[in-house]
């Protein structure tokens, strides 16, 4: 089946340190993957994805590579800022199963300043 | 515009009322969606429609009733709700379902339930 899992939060860092949260996926066919955030009190944004391997997403200073070969997609940061504190979920969508989105349990962080 | 509009952003509703949330996107997206949000939890889906049409039905129960008016409209009317329905109502949208592309969400409607 299509499942993600995330690492566990909370996660508390100092500003400008590096941040590395791990998200490991399995799925039947050819997914794309995605990393969310989700600010206190709003929705949910579209943060960075990757439709196929060795694709690199980025912006905002976050990169996540899609590993086929390790079935993952960790998100990283070289130096975060308090206003990165947040909540971060990562998704896969499996193309051509017209299915929905395969959330993470979503990683809260705190960045302290 | 690249953005889901939801309104009301917060409502607080008794047992008895009924109300509806709206939704709404000028982006020529085909797939809409109702979502669920608790508190430190991920989105977990209601309503799926697809061309106007309702393609999935995650089992939520009848006082939850979606309506696709229009290709940019999505409503979801309430009606007889409990104490545990109150949530985060997350409505998104992508180009077609399935959303390779990614979803774009609203900021929610965060619905209190007394």
């Amino acid at each position: 089946g299509n499942s993600v899992t995330q690492m566990e939060g909370p996660v508390t860092l100092s500003e400008e340190a590096f941040l590395t949260i791990n998200c490991t996926y399995t799925a039947t066919g050819y997914p794309s993957l995605f990393w969310y955030v989700q600010y206190p009190g709003e929705g949910l944004q579209l943060l960075l994805k990757a439709t196929k391997a060795d694709d690199k997403g980025s912006n905002k200073g976050f990169e996540a590579t899609y590993r086929k070969e390790t079935t993952s997609f960790h998100l990283e940061k070289g130096s975060v800022q308090v206003s990165d504190s947040a909540v971060y979920f990562c998704a896969l969508s499996v193309v051509h199963t017209g299915n929905q989105f395969y959330f993470g349990t979503g990683t809260s962080l705190t960045v302290i300043p | 515009d690249t953005e889901v509009t939801q309104t009301p952003k917060h409502l607080v509703m008794g047992m008895t009322n009924k109300k509806s949330l709206k939704c709404e996107q000028h982006m020529g997206h085909r797939a809409m969606y109702w979502y669920k949000q608790k508190a430190k939890k991920p989105p977990e889906l209601m309503f799926v429609y697809s061309y106007e049409k309702l393609s999935i039905n995650e089992s939520v129960p009848s006082r939850f009733s979606p309506e696709c008016p229009n290709s940019s409209l999505l409503n979801l009317h309430l009606h007889a709700l409990q104490p545990e329905d109150s949530a985060l109502y997350l409505c998104a949208s992508s180009q077609s379902w399935g959303g390779s592309s990614g979803y774009t969400f609203g900021s929610g409607t965060r619905l209190t339930v007394v």
